[in-house]
This record gives C-alpha cells, sequence and structure tokens, in this order.
C-alpha cells in the first residue's frame, strides 16, 4: 500500500525561502518507473502542478514556478523535498504530494493528506 | 500551456439521476505512443483529490462502476450513471501529456 505525508512550516514571511518534504512509503525511488510529484491549492481555487522527479533523477518543473523550485530526492529515507524561493502571500496554499509511475502511467494515483503553508508578515 | 476548459462549473443532480462533466483542452491530448493523456479526479470538502479515472477511460482501483469517461483529441467526458450522496464534490479533468494542467472543477452537488 502506498502512502505519502507532506511536511513543512504552516507559516513563512514574504522573500523566505520554503521547505517541504514528502515521506513516502510503498515503494522505491530507486526502482524504475517511480515518481513523486508535488501540487498546490490556492483557497478556493483549482490544483496546480509544481515539480515531479523521477527514479532516474529526471526532474520537471512547472514553466512558471521554474526559477524559484528545487526538487530531489533521498531514496535512503525515501524522502522528496521540495525548495520554493522567494514566498510571496500569492503562494499561500495546501501543498500535496503524489505517486505516480512514467512510462507505465495510471494517473496520480495516491495523494498525500496535504500540508497548509500560510505566506504572511 | 494546455489550457482545459470544463462545464458546467457547478451542477446540482438527484440521487439515482444521471451526470455529466465535459472537458476540453486546447490541444489534442494524443500522445505518440498512442494514449490520450487525461485523467478525473474528485475532490471531496476538505480531502485531498482521489483519482478516477486516468488514460481517459481507465477506472482507477476502487473506483464504482457507475463512474465512466470517454473522449478523444480535445473533447472529454465524465459520467455518473446514478449519482449517490458520496459523490459530492469538486471535479477535475486533468492533462498529463505536457506540463499538467488542470480545469477550473465542477462542483457537484446532490
Amino acid at each position: 500500500q502506498i502512502t505519502l505525508r507532506e511536511s513543512g512550516p504552516t507559516l513563512v514571511k514574504p522573500t523566505q525561502t520554503l521547505t517541504l518534504t514528502c515521506t513516502f512509503s510503498g515503494f522505491s525511488l530507486s526502482t524504475d518507473e517511480e515518481g513523486v510529484g508535488w501540487f498546490r491549492q490556492p483557497p478556493g481555487k483549482a490544483l496546480e502542478w509544481l515539480a515531479l522527479i523521477y527514479w532516474n533523477d529526471d526532474k520537471r518543473y512547472s514553466p512558471s514556478l521554474k526559477s524559484r523550485l528545487t526538487i530531489t530526492k533521498d531514496t535512503s529515507k525515501n524522502q522528496v523535498v521540495l525548495r520554493m524561493t522567494n514566498m510571496d502571500p500569492v503562494d499561500t496554499a495546501t501543498y500535496y504530494c503524489t505517486h505516480r509511475l512514467a512510462l507505465r502511467y495510471r494517473g496520480l494515483d495516491v495523494w498525500g493528506q496535504g500540508t497548509t503553508v500560510t505566506v504572511s508578515s | 500551456d494546455i489550457v482545459m476548459t470544463q462545464s458546467p462549473l457547478s451542477l446540482s443532480v438527484t440521487p439515482g439521476e444521471p451526470a455529466s462533466i465535459s472537458c476540453r483542452s486546447s490541444q489534442s491530448l494524443l500522445s505518440s505512443i498512442g494514449y490520450t493523456y487525461l485523467d478525473w479526479y474528485l475532490q471531496k470538502p476538505g480531502k485531498s483529490p482521489q483519482l478516477l479515472i486516468y488514460l481517459t477511460s481507465n477506472r482507477a482501483a476502487g473506483v464504482p462502476d457507475r463512474f465512466s469517461g470517454s473522449g478523444s483529441g480535445t473533447d472529454f467526458t465524465l459520467k455518473i450513471s446514478r449519482v449517490e450522496a458520496e459523490d459530492a464534490g469538486v471535479y477535475y479533468c486533468m492533462q498529463a501529456l505536457q506540463a499538467p494542467t488542470f480545469g477550473q472543477g465542477t462542483k457537484l452537488e446532490i
């Protein structure tokens, strides 16, 4: 059974860097095809994709946020870390990590519970 | 970016009646390997999104067979044959052919 859980600060100040961790179980990011993605959802708004990392360290970023994002993986800890620089109040949102496969795509089949981040001074 | 447009944005349905949601993409979602990368997700109030349908018409594990997806190219539909109270929430289509993008969401009230 695959599970994912997001963790990180609930409050960050404008201009600070946000660091979020996705800790997962039930699969390994050293196994072919495995991937973890990050998404966010501002209050009352639609979902937005942020970044994705695969087992082979292939990394993809949202074009509109690419300059601010860094995604990394720690295979030994079963964790994926997302860093977002220069936080702004418009980045206030619930952040989710998800599981997905690469070529054997089966949708974003498992989502974490989400972590809410507020950007305010 | 591929723009996803859903309609209607809200829907009120009586239990036992059918429901249908449309999703249109700004370009074809057919890949070079023959798969059409369109998914459907349901987000119940206060919960994380959950996968309903992937690659246009494949039901995810555990999804009741009253949910079905269809379509091709740029036009897609999610149908619920007989709506139940537990189906309430916001439905999103998402394309995964390129950088994933979502529709605006359709709120289903029962």
